[in-house]
């Protein structure tokens, strides 16, 4: 099956730094990427929405200019949690997904981010 | 706006005991609906899907019916196993795959 991967799978940053997390999707061109944010013993909360070439989408509540989100090519998205804070702290799950028209979204194995 | 609620956690059943976990959903029109799962320590996996009313999703033993009528998709198996135990998300798609809270589920031998 299609392949989604991402890097780093964890990261330990300080207070006031940027982290970039890189998602892949290995086998086939990723029209859409999603990016979630996962809370201890929680559900998955999307923040934002990609298509390539364009700008994202961003859930309500999300801050744009804080989790700045690149879909630069069809097989590549980042995120960039800009000036981190503890609070920032949690697992970052990206998602990828064909074409338009298909079901199947593609989950990637996820980013622990720990902000000191 | 979309939303998708199922049963809270944790749950336990003893080796081969039934398993239902409840799912309902508000959405507009109607979305294709799933079930993931999440093993201890790894990423999210597609368990199954239905994609209309009355589809009968399954894999693994496991199964859902998409209820048009009741807005549900209520997961079920037979006879869990001990490598069933994780998390399990109930999600449906509108723009994006939204998840309900999930329930995690641990089979005791």
């Amino acid at each position: 099956g299609a392949v989604v991967s991402q890097h780093p799978s964890w990261v330990i940053c300080k207070s006031g730094t940027s982290v970039k997390i890189e998602c892949r999707s290995l086998d086939f061109q990723a029209t859409t990427m999603f990016w979630y944010r996962q809370f201890p013993k929680q559900s998955l909360m999307l923040m934002a929405t990609s298509n390539e070439g364009s700008k994202a989408t961003y859930e309500q509540g999300v801050e744009k200019d804080k989790f700045l989100i690149n879909h630069a090519s069809l097989t590549l998205s980042t995120l960039t949690v800009t000036s981190a804070h503890p609070e920032d702290s949690s697992f970052y799950i990206c998602s990828a997904r064909a074409g338009f028209s298909t079901d199947t979204q593609y989950f990637g194995p996820g980013t622990r981010l720990t902000v000191l | 706006g979309d939303s998708v609620t199922q049963m809270e956690g944790p749950v336990t059943l003893s080796e081969e005991a039934f398993l239902t976990i409840n799912c309902t959903y508000t959405a507009t029109g109607y979305p294709s609906l799933f079930w993931y799962v999440q093993y201890p320590g790894e990423g999210l996996q597609l368990l199954l899907k239905a994609t209309k009313a009355d589809d009968k999703g399954s894999n693994k033993g496991f199964e859902a019916t998409y209820r048009k009528e009741t807005t549900s998709f209520h997961l079920e198996k037979g006879s869990v196993q001990v490598s069933d135990s994780a998390v399990y998300f109930c999600a449906l798609r509108s723009q994006a795959v939204i998840f309900g809270k999930g329930t995690k589920l641990s089979v005791k031998p």
